[in-house]
């Protein structure tokens, strides 16, 4: 079965630089979810998506944008980074809109810092 | 708000030894309850969810947890662990947005020892 895809899997940048990590949420999935999880830390939420149109925002930094595109997929959008951005990144997708709808993952995106 | 509450960070046990990972919640709306598991480099796959209906819930790998709502809790259980389920188990509920985001818990990290 299909499942959700980020690329990169491992992304090494430097201060001040600039990030893009993908999604491509399962088939027909029309909702996506951005998660950062620090070293150690459990996963936090960013910001979701609804049929390409932003539903709700949770802690991301006024430096992340985010998007969903005609295709559903999703680009997370990340500036000046810093090295408290070094986290993994996780985008999950859900068939359907509602409280207790089952979130499936991807494999998430290393980013890292330096 | 709904949040979380893993009271265990780290659970040590031996293979073939039953498990318990303890979960607390607080919620003044309508429970929804999952646990996922993130195996090492891996991303978040879910075990189980409780949504309503019967209490004892199964999920994958042999893993069951009960709702008790007079506790507020939701402990994950297995009667005999393997050394493959050595991983993080997060709980998690439905945040507060319209999108159904999940606010996980701490996470757990179970290591089974042969």
């Amino acid at each position: 079965a299909a499942g959700v895809i980020q690329s990169p899997r491992h992304l090494i940048k430097e201060k001040r630089e600039t990030a893009t990590l993908k999604c491509y949420p399962i088939p027909r999935h029309d909702t996506v979810y951005w998660y950062q999880q620090g070293p150690g830390q459990d996963p936090q939420f960013l910001i979701s998506f609804y049929e390409k149109m932003q539903s709700d925002k949770g802690s991301i930094p006024d430096r992340f944008s985010a998007q969903q595109f005609s295709d559903y997929h999703s680009e997370l959008n990340m500036s000046s980074l810093e090295l408290g951005d070094s986290a993994l990144y996780f985008c999950a997708s859900s068939p359907v809109v509602a409280l207790g709808n089952i979130q499936y993952f991807g494999a998430g995106t290393r980013l890292s810092v330096l | 708000a709904q949040s979380v509450t893993q009271l265990d960070s780290q659970v040590p046990v031996f293979e073939e030894a039953p498990v318990e990972l303890r979960c607390n919640y607080s919620s003044s709306v309508s429970v929804y309850l999952f646990w996922y598991v993130q195996y090492p480099n891996q991303g978040l796959q879910l075990l189980l969810k409780y949504l309503s209906g019967s209490t004892l819930v199964k999920g994958i790998n042999g893993f069951e947890a009960e709702f008790n709502k007079s506790q507020t809790s939701f402990h994950l259980r297995k009667p005999s662990v393997h050394i493959s389920d050595t991983a993080e188990y997060f709980c998690a509920v439905p945040g507060g947005g319209s999108q159904g985001n999940l606010i996980f818990g701490k996470g757990t990290k179970l290591s089974v020892k042969p």
